[in-house]
């Protein structure tokens, strides 16, 4: 079955610097990658995807790649604040077979500091 | 539009013991998907369900069942409660099954076992 891998586990970063997180992915049959974000207590917020015909996406200060033939995903999160702080996951979906079974990496906290 | 909801919000169960989780999906959203969350780990697709069957399932035992009710709402069970169930439920609804359709989560059910 599909395997994510994602990295780092943790992030630090100065307020205003860019993040990046990457993940990996085994199967190449997958062409769906979202990306959530989850805050201490709540459930994962849909922040930012990316369909397998398309290479980047941006939205504001959050930006995706796809890089199918490598097949890996980033996550890019400019200019970056305090509320940005939580636990990022990334996620992938193949089209057919098990439903809508999402296949999540183990998350990358990351910590914005002032 | 209503985002998806779940209760209870916490829950403490004993060994053996018997649970059912509710979660009730986003207005216009006929496919629900549950998933467990592990402390540090990224969420476990169990099971989906779409028009009240389930159409795919992930490495969950049997006693791990579900219902899916005519408004779309839907119930996860657990049967038979091990230590190791100990974990965050969550439930994502989608507007349907089908390989890009984005998944909404709601806040998650925290069950402990002891």
């Amino acid at each position: 079955g599909e395997n994510v891998e994602q990295h780092p586990s943790t992030l630090s970063v100065q307020e205003g610097d860019s993040a990046v997180i990457k993940c990996t992915y085994s199967d190449s049959a997958s062409n769906y990658f979202p990306w959530y974000k989850q805050e201490l207590g709540k459930g994962p917020q849909l922040i930012i995807d990316i369909r397998s015909n398309v290479g980047e996406k941006k939205d504001q200060r959050i930006a995706v790649t796809l890089n199918k033939t490598a097949k890996h995903f980033s996550l890019h999160i400019t200019e970056t604040q305090p509320e940005d702080s939580a636990v990022y996951f990334c996620a992938a979906k193949r089209p057919t077979g098990g439903g809508n079974k999402l296949t999540f990496g183990t998350g990358t906290q990351l910590k914005v500091e002032l | 539009e209503t985002g998806v909801t779940q209760s209870p919000t916490h829950l403490i169960k004993t060994r053996g013991q018997q649970v059912t989780l509710r979660c009730s999906s986003q207005s216009g959203h006929n496919t629900v998907s549950w998933y467990q969350q592990a402390l540090g780990q990224g969420p476990q697709f169990i099971f989906q369900y779409y028009r009240e069957e389930e159409n795919g399932r992930g490495n969950f035992p049997p006693r791990f069942s579900g219902l899916q009710f005519p408004n779309y709402s839907s119930e996860l069970n657990v049967n038979a409660l091990e230590l190791d169930d100990s974990a965050l439920y969550l439930c994502a609804s989608s507007r349907d099954s089908g390989t890009g359709s984005e998944q909404y989560f709601g806040p998650g059910t925290r069950l402990t076992v002891t």
